[in-house]
């Protein structure tokens, strides 16, 4: 049982690229969320979806797409990257019931934009 | 605007005593809050929760308190132990029919031997 897989683990951009982060989960979870983490700043929410083909955004969507076409796959798209998302990423699964079990996290993604 | 706030960034302990984390918010609104921890290049990991009908939840030598009219929780660890040594995320929800988490800035908790 693999969790929650987020790839790449690292990676650098030149202002004005794009980029897809990948997120996969192999629970059946209904939810799955995007945040970023920033030094000062604890974890903000881009976007998220409780299913797939339902998708909404967070407190800091602008810059960014995501699609949820299958409950597994949940990627981020960053549509022209800007030195300000610079960060790391991180994915998130829960069940859609209630708040029990909590979020399970990927490992991160480390996004350095140049 | 910050809606949970981590006000202790760092927090040293030594080995075998208790560690106390505290955590605010300001929406009166989340009824459910959870603490996470965060070891270095890895994501956080689930440690334990509280629903706002209760006052206190205990897993082994992980307790959370939380006082509503204070609007102010927190997590005892006893003993503390070197592998508690992490970063420490306090989050709460509401009730919006999602289950977005709102996440406070963390508390780095060194545990000393």
């Amino acid at each position: 049982n693999a969790g929650v897989t987020q790839t790449p683990k690292f990676q650098v951009l030149k202002t004005g690229q794009s980029m897809t982060l990948q997120c996969a989960q192999d629970m059946n979870h209904e939810y799955m969320s995007w945040y970023r983490q920033d030094p000062g700043m604890g974890l903000r929410l881009i976007h998220y979806s409780v299913g797939a083909g339902i998708t909404d955004q967070g407190e800091v969507p602008n810059g960014y797409n995501v699609s949820r076409s299958t409950t597994e796959d949940f990627p981020l798209r960053l549509l022209s990257a800007a030195p300000s998302q610079t960060s790391v990423y991180f994915c998130a699964s829960s069940y859609s019931a209630g708040y029990s079990y909590g979020y399970t996290f990927g490992s991160g993604t480390r996004l350095t934009v140049v | 605007d910050q809606q949970v706030k981590q006000n202790s960034p760092s927090l040293s302990v030594q080995e075998g005593r208790i560690s106390i984390l505290n955590c605010d918010y300001t929406n009166s609104m989340f009824d459910y809050f959870l603490w996470y921890k965060k070891y270095p290049a890895e994501g956080p990991t689930f440690l334990i929760s509280i629903s706002s009908i209760k006052d206190k939840n205990e897993d082994g030598r992980f307790t959370v308190f939380l006082n509503k009219s204070a609007k102010h929780l927190s997590l005892h660890i006893v003993p503390s132990q070197p592998g508690d040594s992490a970063v420490y995320f306090c989050a709460a929800s509401g009730p919006t029919g999602a289950n977005n988490l709102f996440f406070g800035t963390g508390t780095r908790l060194t545990v000393i031997p």
